[in-house]
């Protein structure tokens, strides 16, 4: 079955205590994005990457790292997270450039006390 | 990338068709629009998509304008189910500028 997964779903943590979310797609998609959505923003890019080792700065980057070693795999970095990182976070991929249909993860809920 | 403006809120009636506007007045020529969808928390949902020419799919209908400005999504026969807030989105087509800008999309509650 074709999917994104996350890992965790919920997660619980304190402040500067790093943190690493998962993400793994099995459609061979080059493009992978990770966004946070919160009460009254909407949904909002933190970083994408168009294929391995190729990354760059969504809307919203601050405070968050990503790698693309592996084209299925795009973590997501918190090394010092904070409580204004409190959010629910989507990873989403898709086939082509531009942007084609993007395929969603189910999101993990983090509260970040 | 084309900003988009939508309502923030609609109600329809089940049964009825539900007509969401999106107004993305910078769309360039070789810009697609996509509406997707997210029921409560879960992860945003494809809908349908098109260029210039009206598409419909097992779930939705898209009228783009002539002049491709706007666009409306239908939702035919509309169901409790299909209580959600919908993304109309136009993603970038331009080399290096690849960021993707959801916007807060409209919360359509279907009423029984």
């Amino acid at each position: 079955e074709a999917q994104v997964t996350q890992n965790p779903r919920y997660l619980i943590t304190v402040t500067g205590k790093k943190l690493t979310v998962t993400c793994s797609q099995n459609m061979n998609h080059e493009y992978m994005s990770w966004y946070r959505q919160d009460p009254g923003l909407g949904l909002r890019q933190i970083y994408y990457s168009m294929n391995v080792e190729v990354t760059d700065k969504g809307d919203v980057p601050e405070g968050y790292k990503v790698s693309r070693k592996e084209k299925r795999n795009f973590p997501l970095i918190l090394e010092s997270p904070s409580p204004n990182q409190t959010s629910l976070y989507f990873c989403a991929s898709s086939h082509g450039p531009n942007w084609e249909t993007q395929y969603f993860g189910p999101g993990t809920r983090l509260l970040v006390l | 990338d084309a900003k988009t403006t939508q309502p923030p809120s609609m109600d329809c009636a089940e049964g009825r068709a539900a007509n969401l506007p999106c107004n993305h007045s910078t769309i360039s020529g070789n810009e697609y629009v996509y509406w997707y969808r997210q029921i409560h928390s879960q992860g945003p949902q494809y809908i349908i998509h098109g260029l210039k020419n009206n598409e419909t799919n097992e779930m939705a209908s898209l009228i783009i304008t002539e002049d491709r400005k706007s666009s409306t999504l239908i939702l035919p026969h509309a169901t409790l189910r299909d209580t959600a807030v919908y993304y109309c989105i136009v993603p970038p087509r331009n080399f290096g500028n690849e960021k993707l800008t959801f916007g807060t999309g409209t919360r359509l509650t279907i009423i029984p």
